[in-house]
């Protein structure tokens, strides 16, 4: 069980394009999701949390007009990076979790982006 | 606001041998502290978990980890690797406040298991 999913595995874009990363729980309902980057070689940073039918909540320092998040049911949250550029390449994952486990993480495979 | 710090950025070791990846975390606080594993580019998978309770936990793959409350740490042992230990090992802390349920991380340990 707590199974979560990203959508692409990876993807090769166009600077000044948009990509969306889909984050799906598969197997439960996901209250919350949150959104992490992780350059090469560095920890998980969080960039913003949201909650399902609500707006996000975005870390200091992320841009919520470039990062585009939507949760608009309790399974699906997606990532929108708008106007792409390079220095956006990173390896983005998703975490979920529900309302009995409020304290864990389930987290998804990650995306790999490449802005070129 | 919680922090963490990992105090070994890469461990190599011979397989067969014990193991101790240290962390160490801040928090004004009662914390809840997590050991995930990541393998190359995939996501984290959850190793072990404290909460609450015995101070003693025991994950899975044969690793376990011991919440010291007075040394604020929370190192990740274990007593044989195996190759297929070889992976990216993140410490993570996750607090009341106007932080609850939000996880910060540390900043990694790469262990190394050589032949």
């Amino acid at each position: 069980g707590a199974v979560v999913s990203q959508h692409p595995s990876w993807v090769i874009c166009k600077s000044g394009t948009s990509v969306k990363i889909e984050c799906r729980s598969l197997d439960f309902q996901a209250t919350t999701m949150f959104w992490y980057r992780q350059f090469p070689k560095q920890s998980l940073m969080l960039m913003a949390t949201s909650n399902e039918g609500s707006k996000a909540t975005y870390e200091q320092g992320v841009e919520k007009d470039k990062f585009l998040i939507n949760h608009a049911s309790l399974t699906l949250s997606t990532l929108t990076v708008t106007s792409a550029h390079p220095e956006d390449s990173s390896f983005y994952i998703c975490s979920a979790r529900d309302a009995s486990s409020y304290n864990e993480q389930f987290f998804g495979p990650g995306t790999r982006l490449t802005v070129l | 606001a919680q922090s963490v710090t990992q105090l070994d950025s890469q461990v190599p070791v011979f397989e067969e041998a014990p193991v101790e990846l240290r962390c160490n975390y801040s928090s004004s606080v009662s914390v809840y502290l997590f050991w995930y594993v990541q393998y190359p580019n995939q996501g984290l998978q959850l190793l072990l978990k404290y909460l609450s309770g015995s101070t003693l936990v025991k994950g899975i793959n044969g690793f376990e980890a011991e919440f010291n409350k007075s040394q604020t740490s929370f190192h990740l042992r274990k007593p044989s690797v195996h190759i297929s230990d070889t992976a990216e090992y993140f410490c993570a802390v996750s607090a009341g406040g106007t932080s609850y349920g939000k996880l910060t991380f540390g900043q990694g340990t790469i262990l190394t298991v050589h032949p």
